[in-house]
């Protein structure tokens, strides 16, 4: 089946602690992206990848990092998370970053930093 | 830069009847629309979408027309069930490559349909 794949679902931490969000996807798929949704503003892009080792800042790139080693993975690193990053996070690819290519979604994950 | 303005909600609505959701949008080019939909606890899936002026977009009973004088692309369905209830967000994606390629959101309609 077709999908990106986002692991850990939930996630619980504290300030400080450095955590991966690891994202995969199936589609051999150029294009990913990680976006955060908080309540009142939407889906906000925190970094894009157009293709392999080749990675850029979307809206809200602060207090992140990610790598695009592989085609498939796209990792959502927080090298000292804040309660501020306390959000919803999606993954999303697509086969191209133009166009009418549709992105398809992973199911999310929720992240807690207290 | 690009951007897209969608109706605040909620909108709570009776089963059967008429929806509308207003979406506009500002961008150069010639830029593809979508609409998205997030069922409670899931991810975003397409809805529809449309590529061109005049192109209609369509799927569940939903459609939206691109409308490139109004700069426009509104969701309707005739006929709203309680499994439509939803968060909806309309985007758009520019044709360049680059930051000018990323999808843009709205900031998404809750959409809540009673029996």
């Amino acid at each position: 089946e077709a999908q990106v794949t986002q692991n850990p679902r939930y996630l619980i931490t504290v300030t400080g602690k450095k955590l991966t969000v690891t994202c995969s996807q199936n589609m051999n798929h150029e294009y990913m992206s990680w976006y955060r949704q908080d309540p009142g503003l939407g889906l906000r892009q925190i970094y894009y990848s157009m293709n392999v080792e080749v990675t850029d800042k979307g809206d809200v790139p602060e207090g992140y990092k990610v790598s695009r080693k592989e085609k498939r993975n796209f990792p959502l690193i927080l090298e000292s998370p804040s309660p501020n990053q306390t959000s919803l996070y999606f993954c999303a690819s697509s086969l191209s970053g133009v166009g009418a290519n549709v992105l398809t979604f992973g199911a999310g994950s929720r992240l807690t930093v207290l | 830069g690009d951007s897209v303005t969608q109706m605040e909600g909620p909108v709570t609505l009776s089963e059967e009847a008429f929806l509308t959701i207003n979406c506009t949008y500002t961008a150069t080019g010639y830029p593809s629309l979508f609409w998205y939909v997030q069922y409670p606890g899931e991810g975003l899936q397409l809805l529809l979408k449309a590529t061109k002026a005049d192109d209609k977009g369509s799927n569940k009973g939903f459609e939206a027309t691109y409308r490139k004088e109004t700069t426009s692309f509104h969701l309707e369905k005739g006929s709203v069930q309680v499994s439509d209830s939803a968060v909806y967000f309309c985007a758009l994606r520019g044709d360049y490559g680059g930051s000018q390629g990323n999808l843009i959101f709205g900031k998404g309609t809750k959409l809540s349909v009673k029996p």
